[in-house]
């Protein structure tokens, strides 16, 4: 059974840079796409990005100038970075294996991350 | 970006009760619509895929149906563990974008 994790800091300073980390086990990294999906309390859902195991990307324009999606084969993990980060990037952060398709098959547990002083 | 509305956005509805959530894109997506069922606290769990598609592991009572911009998602013979939030998904074209979600509560 694939299981994904998101791991990283819960509290980050207004304009500097969120970092998280899914580490996915019971499966390779290696194919299918891999997509971060943010939340913020109480709302809806939004599509940050994905990256295919090959390093392609693609991101959601609102996002794309503050967004970098990598991915680490060796260690089975995929990692989201978003700059100059606002009180508006408070949200719970998804991680999700993706299939061909874009349907989010396999989602972590989520974290959530506040953007506080 | 593809707008994606759901209808209605609450629900109230009894066990046994058959509901039809509908989502509307804001143009053609053909199939390219998923659903995902939401509690609180939880991950989002994919239901159906390619509007129509059964996930597996998913009871047979979920049905999507509709191509183009109109789309259904029914339940049949409500759970008590299907109270929870269902969110609509375009796949169709990116930013693949999602409905606001509709909040199906216990009558």
């Amino acid at each position: 059974q694939v299981q994904l994790q998101e791991s990283g800091p819960g509290l980050v300073k207004p304009s500097e840079t969120l970092s998280l980390t899914c580490t996915v086990s019971g499966g390779s990294i290696s194919s299918y796409y891999w997509s971060w999906i943010r939340q913020p309390p109480g709302k809806g859902l939004e599509w940050i990005g994905y990256i295919y195991y090959s390093g392609i990307t693609k991101y959601n324009p609102s996002l794309k100038s503050r967004v970098t999606i990598s991915v680490d084969t060796s260690k089975n993990q995929f990692s989201l970075r978003l700059r100059s980060v606002t009180a508006a990037d408070t949200a719970v952060y998804y991680c999700a294996r993706t299939d061909a398709e874009m349907a989010m098959i396999y989602w972590g547990q989520g974290t959530l991350v506040t953007v506080s002083s | 970006d593809i707008q994606m509305t759901q209808s209605p956005s609450s629900l109230s509805a009894s066990v046994g009760d058959r509901v039809t959530i509908t989502c509307r894109a804001s143009q053609t997506i053909s199939s390219y619509l998923n659903w995902y069922q939401q509690k609180p606290g939880k991950a989002p769990k994919l239901l159906i895929y390619a509007a129509s598609s059964l996930q597996s592991g998913v009871p047979s009572r979920f049905s999507g149906s509709g191509s183009g911009t109109d789309f259904t998602l029914t339940i049949n013979s409500l759970q008590p563990e299907d109270f929870a939030t269902y969110y609509c998904q375009q796949s169709h074209s990116s930013p693949y974008t999602f409905g606001q979600g509709t909040k199906l509560e216990i009558k």
